[in-house]
């Protein structure tokens, strides 16, 4: 049962343009919400997080919005640059869960220039 | 700050034959997990210590796959006999407070 989906495998986008991932989840336990990059050969990267006390989190060029009511997440990479060309998986905890991360499928973000 | 270690990175071993991961976590993380990713998926939890008690390994093969973190630091995982289902690259990830984990670059299992 996959608690937390990541519906596009892939994702092209223009160089300097808006990068937008989408993530949902099942879970209402879940509370903490965070962002992940991974480069090939290399393991999983933190990005940015968000509380489900908030609806937005921005950091630099990186904002992720959380509609707890939709159970969906979304991250924004504006603009986009060739060196955001990565795998975003989306994770999603139950603070009193014992920390435990449960992950998406992962979205392949290409950016052309 | 050093981050975390894995080896090897990568292994090829024939089914049957048993096989040990190592990972050494970033200094004074008390929590470690170890993940399997099977190539197109994301990270599925396979076990969780906490020092070196083992807090969950309710998705550990347990037939096949064991772990053991000695004094609270350093982690093996060993998988005897592998299958072929086994071929996926092993993450070690350690937290020292909050939820944000850090991972290890992995290694990357073929079983043939």
């Amino acid at each position: 049962d996959q608690q937390v989906k990541q519906n596009s495998p892939s994702l092209s986008v223009q160089e300097g343009r808006i990068s937008i991932l989408n993530c949902d989840y099942t879970n209402s336990m879940f509370d903490y919400f965070l962002w992940y990059k991974k480069y090939p050969a290399e393991g999983p990267t933190f990005l940015i997080s968000i509380s489900s006390i908030k609806d937005k989190n921005e950091d630099g060029r990186f904002t992720v919005f959380l509609n707890k009511s939709a159970k969906h997440l979304s991250l924004h990479i504006v603009p986009s640059q060739p060196g955001d060309s990565a795998v975003y998986f989306c994770a999603a905890s139950a603070i009193q869960g014992a920390q435990k991360l449960v992950f998406g499928q992962g979205t392949r973000l290409t950016i052309n220039p | 700050e050093a981050g975390v270690a894995q080896s090897p990175r990568y292994k090829i071993i024939e089914k049957r034959q048993s096989v040990a991961f190592w990972c050494n976590p970033i200094s004074g993380h008390a929590t470690l997990y170890w993940y399997q990713q099977i190539l197109g998926q994301g990270p599925k939890l396979l076990i969780q210590f906490q020092n070196n008690g083992v807090v969950d390994d309710s998705q550990l093969p347990k037939d096949r796959f064991s772990a053991e973190r000695l004094k609270g630091v350093d982690s093996t995982l060993k998988i005897q006999p592998a299958k072929l289902e086994d071929s996926a690259v092993y993450l070690c990830a350690c937290r020292l407070a909050g939820t944000v984990q850090y991972f290890g670059p992995g290694t990357r299992l073929t079983v043939t």
